[in-house]
């Protein structure tokens, strides 16, 4: 099962513009963490929010975490052409089997130069 | 990737046959991890370990087998009962649990 559902799926854009990738979920959670996978590779961490936050910053990178609508967005500032990437929320919850961290289906940026 | 190594980074299977993926860490990190993804999907996991010894399955554990002798190794053997193994496999660790993810370059895993 999937907990996290990314929003949109693929999103264009022009370099320079903002990117803003939304992450819903669905059972309670301790953190929410955003990766970054480019084509064929592993999955870089970027950022992690623990459930007692409301926002992050990174650099250009922005997280905010709303616990009552079990809902996250990540923001991308000035985007550049090397942004091109997929980018997955992933969320770590407490379950049977110990703590585990379940990754929603990503939403695949295309940033254009 | 960091020190973490998967190999190879391109297999494949014959019908019938079992495979291992190979998952090296030297990051001296508690748990490890494996996860399948499909083209154009997100990650699901298969299983996990959070000591030596011990592991857990995951929300996709059927037709896989893992084991935990050492610390600094997970192996992931593919079995001839997973029908559809052609998929993209990633391994990761954590220093502990709630803590980030460091993942390995992956394994490309096709059927002949």
């Amino acid at each position: 099962s999937q907990q996290g559902e990314e929003d949109p799926q693929a999103l264009s854009i022009q370099e320079g513009e903002n990117a803003t990738m939304n992450c819903s979920y669905k059972t309670s959670i301790n953190n929410l963490q955003w990766y970054r996978q480019n084509s064929g590779r592993g999955l870089v961490h970027l950022i992690l929010i623990r459930s007692n936050e409301r926002e992050k910053h990174s650099g250009r990178l922005r997280v905010t975490l709303d616990t009552s609508k079990k809902s996250s967005s990540l923001l991308i500032t000035a985007s550049r052409a090397a942004d091109t990437a997929s980018y997955f929320c992933a969320t770590d919850s407490l379950t049977t089997g110990g703590f585990k961290t379940i990754f929603g289906a990503g939403t695949r940026l295309f940033v254009k130069a | 990737d960091g020190g973490i190594t998967q190999s190879p980074k391109y297999l494949f299977r014959k019908e019938g046959q079992n495979v291992t993926l190979s998952c090296e860490q030297n990051l001296n990190h508690d748990a490890m991890y494996w996860y399948r993804q499909d083209p154009g999907q997100g990650l699901r996991l298969i299983y996990y370990s959070q000591i030596v010894n011990d592991f857990q399955k995951g929300d996709i554990a059927e037709g896989y087998s893992v084991s935990r002798e050492k610390k600094e190794s997970f192996p992931l053997t593919v079995t001839s009962a997973q029908k559809n193994p052609t998929a993209f496999y990633l391994c990761a660790t954590a220093p502990g649990t709630l803590e980030k993810l460091f993942f390995g370059s992956g394994t490309q895993l096709s059927v002949l």
